[in-house]
């Protein structure tokens, strides 16, 4: 079974200060990682995605996250936020469908 | 290229009754799964659909179901509808199996409220 983790429920930055979220997953099996971002009473939109190859992944909002197969974690990391960036995210793991798992998300307040 | 589409956004239902959600990828897109999303239970898998054909099931009670049209459009239904099936119901579209892209894009979702 596969499971994702993200510790922080919550997660307050100042504006233009740097942040991490944290996920970590567990698989027994090869995993195709994914970070979403979900802005109040709206859907969940794709922000980056693991599939194979170079272990960072960026997005063209300035997110990147790294894929570190022996941490089993996919953190996300953003240089600098901005107010535009208060949102709550999720992390989602699979092997190979379209059946995801998704951590228990990470509420994101960025201070001005 | 539109995106993924649901209707209601909205919905009232009372207990007992039953409820269609509908759910309308984006073009070209063949697989459809659907998520339910609770404060207390977080984002759970309900099932997929590809090619008219349910491809895997979350661990929902079988008052939940779905189908899929063969223009890749789906409904999901709700019978006996209880409290705890007051949820933001997530559509999510994505190419299908075998074409390499795993990757899902989110509908709005369809806010389901029972009273």
């Amino acid at each position: 079974a596969q499971s994702v983790t993200q510790l922080d429920s919550q997660v307050p930055v100042f504006e233009e200060a740097p942040v991490e979220l944290r996920c970590n997953y567990s698989s027994s099996v090869s995993v195709y990682l994914f970070w979403y971002v979900q802005y109040p009473n709206q859907g969940l939109q794709l922000l980056l995605k693991y599939l194979s190859g170079s272990t960072l992944v960026e997005s063209i909002n300035g997110f990147e996250a790294e894929f570190n197969k022996s941490q089993t974690s996919f953190h996300l990391r953003k240089p600098s936020v901005h107010i535009s960036d208060t949102a709550e995210y999720f992390c989602a793991v699979t092997s190979g469908t379209y059946k995801y798992i998704f951590g228990t998300g990470t509420r994101l307040k960025v201070l001005a | 290229k539109a995106g993924v589409t649901q209707t209601p956004r909205y919905l009232i239902k009372t207990r007992g009754q039953q409820v269609t959600l509908s759910c309308s990828p984006i073009s070209g897109h063949r697989s459809v799964s659907w998520y339910q999303q609770t404060p207390g239970q977080g984002l759970q898998f309900l099932f997929e659909y590809f090619s008219e054909t349910q491809r895997n099931k979350g661990n929902f009670p079988g008052r939940f179901s779905g189908r899929q049209f063969s223009n890749s459009r789906s409904e999901m239904n709700v019978s006996t509808l209880e409290l705890g099936d007051s949820a933001l119901y997530l559509c999510a579209s994505s190419l299908g199996p075998g074409t390499g892209h795993y990757e899902q894009y989110f509908g709005p979702g369809t806010r389901l409220t029972v009273t």
